[in-house]
């Protein structure tokens, strides 16, 4: 099977720009997750939505943050205004179902520089 | 809640020596452990879960993992290192409700010739 694909790979934006990163799952897969992760630190949760509804979000710094997923498929993550500390991989994942035991399937991230 | 916490965030063995990875976690619940692989550049990949069933975790390319929940610890090993073995290795614990995985601050593991 295809794994989550994500674009772009690579990202490099002036602080106070607008950046969007997309994500498209494995197909079939009920629930998709956003994380970042900071160098040198694991992925922290972002957001989680199960088919096209927030599951969680209570990290997601929602006054620059936003994220959505149209028809419960495929994800864009948006940041506007962008900061220096928003630096970091912006890793996409899905799974199959939201059960504790459903592992998730990851994407190889998006790397967004900010100067 | 719940946390992890991986003691040592670099470790160094020789090619073909035992590898052994640290995990403590927490958990207001009994937890669902997870340990993620990741390569330079790359996402990360399940290497093995414990969900409340055989306390000792086989998972892919050889490593495995106990449970221990007297001392709240779910370490990794593999008893013959292989220069693939080179990357990052992430603990992970997930105790809540829809699956909100916590992962660790990760361990670098270098494999010397």
């Amino acid at each position: 099977e295809a794994g989550v694909a994500q674009s772009p790979r690579y990202k490099i934006i002036e602080k106070r720009q607008s950046v969007a990163f997309w994500c498209n799952p494995i197909s079939g897969h009920a629930t998709l997750y956003w994380y970042q992760q900071i160098l040198g630190q694991g992925p922290k949760l972002l957001i989680q939505f199960q088919n096209n509804g927030v599951v969680d979000d209570s990290q997601l710094p929602k006054d620059r943050f936003s994220a959505e997923r149209l028809k419960g498929v495929d994800s864009t993550l948006k940041i506007q205004p962008a900061k220096l500390e928003d630096s970091a991989v912006y890793l996409c994942a899905s799974s199959p179902r939201a059960g504790r035991d459903s592992p998730l399937h990851f994407g190889n991230g998006t790397r967004l520089t900010v100067t | 809640a719940q946390s992890v916490t991986q003691l040592g965030s670099h470790v160094s063995v020789s090619e073909g020596a035992l590898v052994l990875l640290r995990c403590n976690y927490s958990s207001s619940v009994p937890p669902y452990l997870f340990w993620y692989v990741q390569y330079p550049n790359q996402g990360l990949q399940l290497l093995l879960k414990y969900t409340s069933a055989a306390t000792l975790v086989k998972g892919i390319n050889g490593f495995e993992a106990e449970f221990k929940k007297s001392e709240t610890s779910f370490h990794l090993t593999k008893p013959s290192a292989h220069m693939s073995d080179a990357a990052e290795y992430f603990c992970a614990v997930s105790g809540g409700g829809a699956q909100k995985l916590v992962f660790g601050q990760g361990t670098r593991l270098t494999i010397n010739p």
